[in-house]
Formats: C-alpha cells, sequence, structure tokens
C-alpha cells in the first residue's frame, strides 16, 4: 500500500528565512508527487507536482520541491518565507499506473502546519 | 473560471439523522472525487466518478454513505444515518481527466458536526 510521511507536525519559522516542510512516501514503483496548502476554512490549493524528468520542481507562489528518488523524499522549499504562507501544507502520492495493485487513488499525508512569525 | 463550489458549507446534525451534500465541479472536468478530512488528518478518497459512472468506491462506507452523479456533471453525497464518527470536513474535487497526472482541484468543503 502507498503511504506518506510528514514527520513534523508544525514547523516554525521567522519571516525572511528559507522554509522547508518535510515529505516522504512509500509507492511500489514510481511515483507521481503533488503539494497542497490548506489556508483556514477553505479547501486545497494546488502548489505543484512532480511527474518525471527535472527532479526540481518550481510551483506557485515561490515554492519549489526537490524529488529525490533514493531518500524517497519530496521535500518542499521557499527561500524567504512570508507570513501569508502560514497555513497548513500536505504532501500526496500516487503510484504510476503499470502497477495495478497501487490503484488510482491520491494517498495524503498527515499535514505540517507552517507559522511564520513577523 | 469558476472554481468547485460546494453547498452547504457547514451542518450540524444528531446522530441518526441523514444530511447530503452537492457539488459541482469546474466546467469541463470529466472526473469527480469526495474526500473526507478529519480534524488533524489528510484527506481520504471515499468516492471517484468518471464522467457519471463510479471508477472506485473502495472506502465508502456503503451501510450509510451514497454518491451519485446522475448528469455528470453535478453530484451529491448522502449520509443516512450520521454517526458521530462522521464528524469531518467533507471535500468535492475535479479534475479534466481520470488521469494518474491530473491535478484535482478541491472545493472549499463541507464541516459537518455531528451531535
Amino acid at each position: 500500500a502507498q503511504s506518506v510521511a510528514q514527520p513534523e507536525d508544525q514547523v516554525n519559522v521567522a519571516e525572511g528565512n528559507p522554509l522547508t516542510v518535510k515529505c516522504t512516501y512509500s509507492v511500489s514503483g514510481n511515483p507521481y508527487l503533488f503539494w497542497y496548502v490548506q489556508y483556514p476554512n477553505r479547501g486545497l490549493q494546488f502548489l505543484l507536482k512532480y511527474i518525471t524528468g527535472d527532479n526540481l520542481v518550481k510551483g506557485s507562489y515561490g515554492f519549489e520541491a526537490e524529488f529525490n528518488k533514493s531518500q524517497t523524499s519530496f521535500h518542499l522549499k521557499k527561500p524567504s518565507a512570508l507570513v501569508s504562507d502560514s497555513a497548513l501544507y500536505f504532501c500526496a502520492v500516487r503510484a504510476q499506473p503499470r502497477i495495478k495493485a497501487a490503484g488510482n487513488k491520491l494517498t495524503f499525508g498527515g499535514g505540517t502546519r507552517v507559522l511564520v512569525k513577523p | 473560471e469558476a472554481g468547485v463550489a460546494q453547498s452547504p458549507r457547514y451542518k450540524i446534525i444528531e446522530k441518526r439523522q441523514s444530511v447530503a451534500f452537492w457539488c459541482n465541479p469546474i466546467s469541463g472536468h470529466a472526473t469527480l472525487y469526495w474526500y473526507q478530512q478529519i480534524l488533524g488528518q489528510g484527506p481520504k478518497l471515499l468516492i471517484q466518478f468518471q464522467n457519471n459512472g463510479v471508477v472506485d468506491d473502495s472506502q465508502l462506507p456503503k451501510d450509510r454513505f451514497s454518491a451519485e452523479r446522475l448528469k455528470g456533471v453535478d453530484s451529491t453525497l448522502k449520509i443516512q444515518p450520521a454517526k458521530l464518527e462522521d464528524s469531518a470536513v467533507y471535500l468535492c474535487a475535479s479534475s479534466l481527466g481520470g488521469g494518474f497526472t491530473d491535478t484535482q482541484y478541491f472545493g472549499p468543503g463541507t464541516r459537518l458536526t455531528v451531535l
């Protein structure tokens, strides 16, 4: 079965400092990886995804993520955090279709709360 | 472009009552998903539709939950009867196709409280 781990429940960072949100995954075969952000009382907003190709993926609002196959990780990064980045961040994985047993589901991690202090 | 619409935004019911949620996906999106998000957890897929056919409902508690997408556009999710553990946010999402690389776009969700 596929799974996602977000080892930190909360990440605190000062405004202007680099932000990293960690994500590791487990899936049979090659993964498709996604990051979403959730603001209070709102649905999930898509940030970026890794499908294939360049391991460094650039997304919305200045976020990027690096796919590391050997470490089965897909950490989200932002060089300079803003107070408005304070939100709940979710990593998600889906197996590539040749692995039939893994199914078609998008599996989410438990989320990491980011708090950016002025 | 309008996003995924959901209603109501909030619902409070007593246990054993029934409740229904409505979702209107992004125009032209063939695939629609219903997720359950319990407080402190990531969303869990309940059911996936491709047009008006069910692709995956393996995690839908079929003894009490039902969903339909009659004309391949709007969808409703129903719970009857509700239990305390059904308290959660119910998220609807849509994607252009049903492909593994397709991005899913989420609505604002319906927060259900079962007392």
